[in-house]
């Protein structure tokens, strides 16, 4: 079974810090997506990244995967109350599979 | 902008009951997925269906579960007989394209199953 970890799992910071979320796991995988969810609602996708090495950037957030696709992390440069939420990582494994392969998430908040 | 929607919101039965959780998927959509995620646990992969079939499932989708597309715009899931350990918020997903690219998949605000 592939796992997914993700560190830390609960951040709680002021606005304006810069943090950053990790998701590491001992696989190879083809693919990683990150997502954010707010409670009570699914999740939204925030990045694709397929390339090791890639990185992506999104407004305030950066996304990496590593090298050796099997690790990626998500930096977020002075962080706003609004990107309160649960960040996950999702993994796929290379070929035809779809099944994807979620961490436990980290949970953020940032205080006012 | 469109939305995946979900059906009931909550919902609460008694062991050994049956349960039919609902979803409209994005109109377009042809990929269509059932996730949950047990209460402080991740998020798991049930089952995604295409085409009118399965196309692929996890261990978790056993004989108990089962999936249907009962018209050109509902999705739904449907539990036998539910256990305890089935109480999770279940997530519908859809996507536009061939789940091989890993396309972008939109989800549902969930359904929350309490098993008594």
């Amino acid at each position: 079974t592939q796992l997914l970890e993700q560190s830390p799992q609960f951040l709680s910071i002021q606005e304006g810090e810069n943090l950053t979320v990790y998701c590491n796991s001992s696989s190879v995988f083809s693919s990683l997506q990150w997502y954010r969810q707010e409670p009570g609602e699914g999740p939204v996708l925030l990045v694709t990244v397929v390339t090791g090495g890639e990185v992506k950037k999104l407004k305030r957030l950066t996304f990496q995967f590593g090298d050796a696709r099997k690790d990626s992390s998500l930096h977020i440069t002075a962080a706003q109350p609004g990107d309160t939420g649960l960040y996950l990582c999702a993994a796929k494994k290379s070929g035809g599979s779809y099944i994807p392969t979620f961490g436990r998430g980290t949970s953020l908040i940032v205080h006012p | 902008e469109p939305e995946v929607t979900q059906t009931p919101s909550h919902q609460v039965t008694q062991m050994g009951q049956e349960v039919i959780l609902r979803c409209v998927p994005i109109s377009n959509h042809l990929y269509f997925y059932w996730y949950r995620q047990i209460l402080g646990q991740k998020v798991e992969f049930l089952v995604s269906f295409y085409n009118n079939e399965i196309s692929e499932k996890s261990e978790i989708f056993d004989d108990q579960f089962s999936v249907e597309r009962p018209d050109g715009s509902n999705f739904t899931l449907k539990i036998r007989s539910t256990k305890l350990e089935d109480s999770a918020m279940y997530f519908c997903a859809s996507s536009p394209n061939r789940q091989g690219k890993w396309e972008t998949q939109y989800f549902g605000p969930g359904t929350r199953l309490l098993v008594l």
